[in-house]
């Protein structure tokens, strides 16, 4: 199985500030890389396919960069709305398998 | 738009069988070029890839839970369903049913059911 590593587990910020979660994979996956946000209590939500195309109605301060086994999520002002955990997903290969989350706190 | 509901007991004693269903509204499982996958989420941790289904009924699962799943797909009815079997506690966790779009990742999904393992 390929092994998905998110860094930081969590991080503390403030509205307004520049966040970014990294997620390595233990083997090259191209760019089949998927990050989702989930709040508490919800399903997770899809905000970024194929490492940086943006899912519609996702505002632009996401961004998704990175291919091959690095790839980053970047919120560039982060807004009350964005505190939530943040998951990526490896779609190379089977099984499917995600990173452990990156928690995104007041 | 595409909506996913997950249903089934909350409840299920250990060494028993697991079974959801998952009624999809808003668009055609008979149709189209997706699969279907089922993920679960124990609480407080992260999202675990159970496996997936084809419109035509073709299956890949994750190796870890092959031995004891099983989904099917009712175009007729628009569902799919998970079955496990000789459940533990270890498979206590939400359960999510999602539209997998294979390489660009899973873009809709149910509101999840909690299921519960104990005697």
């Amino acid at each position: 199985d390929i092994q998905m590593t998110q860094s930081p587990s969590s991080v503390s910020a403030s509205v307004g500030d520049r966040v970014t979660i990294t997620c390595r994979a233990s083997q090259d996956i191209s760019r089949w890389l998927a990050w989702y946000q989930q709040k508490p209590g919800k399903a997770p939500k899809l905000l970024i396919s194929a490492a940086f195309s943006l899912q519609s109605g996702v505002p632009s301060r996401f961004s998704g960069r990175g291919s091959g086994t690095e790839f980053t999520l970047t919120i560039s002002s982060l807004q009350p709305e964005d505190f939530a955990t943040y998951f990526c997903q490896q779609a190379d290969s089977f099984p499917q398998t995600f990173g452990g989350g990156t928690r995104v706190e007041i | 738009q595409v909506q996913l509901q997950e249903s089934g007991p909350g409840l299920v004693k250990p060494s028993q069988i697991l079974s959801l269903t998952c009624t999809v509204s808003g668009a055609s499982i008979g149709s189209g070029s997706y699969y279907w996958s089922w993920v679960r989420q124990p609480a407080g941790k992260g999202l675990e890839w159970i496996g997936h289904i084809y419109t035509s009924g073709g299956t890949t699962y994750n190796p870890s839970l092959q031995s004891r799943v099983a989904l099917s797909i009712d175009t007729s009815k628009n569902e799919i369903s998970l079955r496990l079997h000789s459940v533990t506690a270890a498979d206590a966790a939400v359960y999510y049913c999602a539209r997998d779009v294979l390489r660009r990742g899973h873009d809709y999904w149910g509101q999840g059911t909690l299921v519960s393992v104990s005697s």
